[in-house]
């Protein structure tokens, strides 16, 4: 059975500081990683998908890398800024027995400071 | 910005009540989902949808039912509430699949059973 496990839980950082978020899993049979992010009180929104073909993902300030022999993934966030707090979940998708499966992490809830 | 609602966003009721938290998307989705999320903890999904008269149970065992009578909505509807119902109930919609990265959520339906 997949598990998703993040660390840290939560993160304070001063603003303009670089951080890295850390995603493991168990089971390196995987379709694609997802990064999402959610705002307090919100559904949740996309912010970069890696396929299990790729190595890394780029959008602006963020990078996510994959490393599926080691069932890792990073997200860093670069010269981080208040706008960024929120909570960060990582999820992995694989086809199990030809079903669709989208495991979550709990998240890591990022601070950063003004 | 995606165009998926939700409502109702908070609901407090008494224990035996029935309710229905209503999903709508307008982006003509085939694919639809319901996620479960308790504060800190994963999502979890609990019904998903491939289309009209398609549904189907997810991950977590849940006592909620749903019905897709028509693309743009996907009711969930738990016929007497309990204090165990109470969480953040996330709707999800895409064209293609999570696997596509296009997985466009609600703002989520926050249930209090008394």
């Amino acid at each position: 059975k997949q598990e998703v496990t993040q660390i840290p839980a939560a993160l304070s950082v001063p603003e303009g500081e670089n951080l890295v978020l850390n995603c493991s899993f168990t089971d390196s049979a995987i379709y694609n990683l997802q990064w999402f992010r959610q705002d307090p009180g919100k559904g949740l929104t996309s912010l970069l998908l890696i396929q299990s073909s790729q190595r890394e993902q780029t959008s602006g300030r963020l990078n996510a890398s994959l490393d599926k022999s080691s069932g890792r993934s990073t997200l860093y966030i670069a010269a981080s800024q208040p706008g960024d707090s929120a909570t960060y979940l990582c999820a992995v998708g694989d086809l199990q027995g030809g079903s669709e499966k989208l495991v979550f992490g709990k998240g890591t809830k990022l601070t950063v400071n003004p | 910005e995606a165009d998926i609602y939700q409502t109702p966003r908070y609901l407090v009721i008494g224990t035996g009540k029935k309710i229905t938290l209503e999903c709508s998307q307008t982006m003509g989705h085939d694919k639809m989902y319901w996620y479960q999320q308790d504060p800190g903890m994963e999502l979890h999904l609990i019904h998903y949808s491939y289309g009209v008269n398609s549904t189907e149970k997810g991950d977590l065992s849940s006592e909620s039912t749903v019905s897709r009578i028509r693309t743009e909505h996907f009711p969930l509807t738990l016929e007497s509430a309990r204090p165990s119902h109470t969480s953040q109930y996330l709707c999800a919609s895409s064209e293609l699949g999570w696997y596509t990265g296009e997985l466009f959520f609600g703002e989520g339906s926050r249930l209090t059973v008394l």
